[in-house]
């Protein structure tokens, strides 16, 4: 099946200091990648989409000048969180559409991320 | 966008009875609706899923029932075990490609 991973699966980082987390699809291309966050006891919230070869697109209230996303490859997208504050200490989770006609989406294992 | 509804938030049942999870949905442009089990600190694991084209789909204890009409889509989970403990998340999508529009999540919780 579809396998996508992430990198790292947790990071903790100083305040003002920025991190990037990978996610990366290992058997399979993805042109399309999908970012998402999700606070403790809440819900996963999409923050922007991440298109190969193009510029990302990002939900309304999400910065995109803070939350860099970069799709270099067909296997690989990175998200840079700039100038982290305490507030953007999150579940950071990606995911890519199912090959052919299928319609699932596949998650990578997540990203925990703690700014002190 | 698509705004996807979800009750309860918490869920108790005795272990074997069952649990029934609600969802309604905004954008009639969705056509697959996913059922997702997350348990702490790990992905979304997809349990079943449904499309447009189908009233009903079963999956041994698992079932999901969607009425395109009302908008209305619903998680069944009979002979419910210890393990069944969790939070589920339904979703909507319009199709493949296409972002996930998650509900607000159902915690759960099986009580031996």
């Amino acid at each position: 099946g579809a396998v996508v991973s992430q990198h790292p699966s947790w990071v903790i980082c100083k305040s003002g200091t920025s991190v990037k987390i990978e996610c990366r699809s290992l058997d399979f291309q993805a042109t399309t990648m999908f970012w998402y966050r999700q606070f403790p006891k809440q819900s996963l919230m999409l923050m922007a989409t991440s298109n190969e070869g193009s510029k990302a697109t990002y939900e309304q209230g999400v910065e995109k000048d803070k939350f860099l996303i970069n799709h270099a490859s067909l296997t690989l997208s990175t998200l840079t969180v700039t100038s982290a504050h305490p507030e953007d200490s999150s579940f950071y989770i990606c995911s890519a559409p199912g090959q052919g006609a299928s319609y699932e989406q596949y998650f990578g294992p997540g990203t925990r991320l703690t700014v002190t | 966008g698509e705004n996807v509804e979800q009750h309860p938030s918490t869920l108790s049942v005795q272990e074997g009875d069952s649990a029934v999870i609600k969802c309604t949905y905004s954008d009639s442009a969705s056509n697959y609706f996913p059922w997702y089990k997350q348990e702490l600190g790990k992905r979304p694991q997809l349990i079943i899923d449904i499309r447009s084209n189908v009233g009903e789909k079963k999956d041994q204890r698992i079932a999901v029932t969607l009425n395109k009409t009302a908008k209305h889509f619903s998680l069944h989970i009979t002979e419910t075990q210890p393990e069944d403990s969790a939070v589920y998340f339904c979703a909507a999508q319009s199709g493949g490609y296409q972002k996930v529009t998650f509900g607000t999540g159902t915690k759960l919780q099986v009580i031996p």
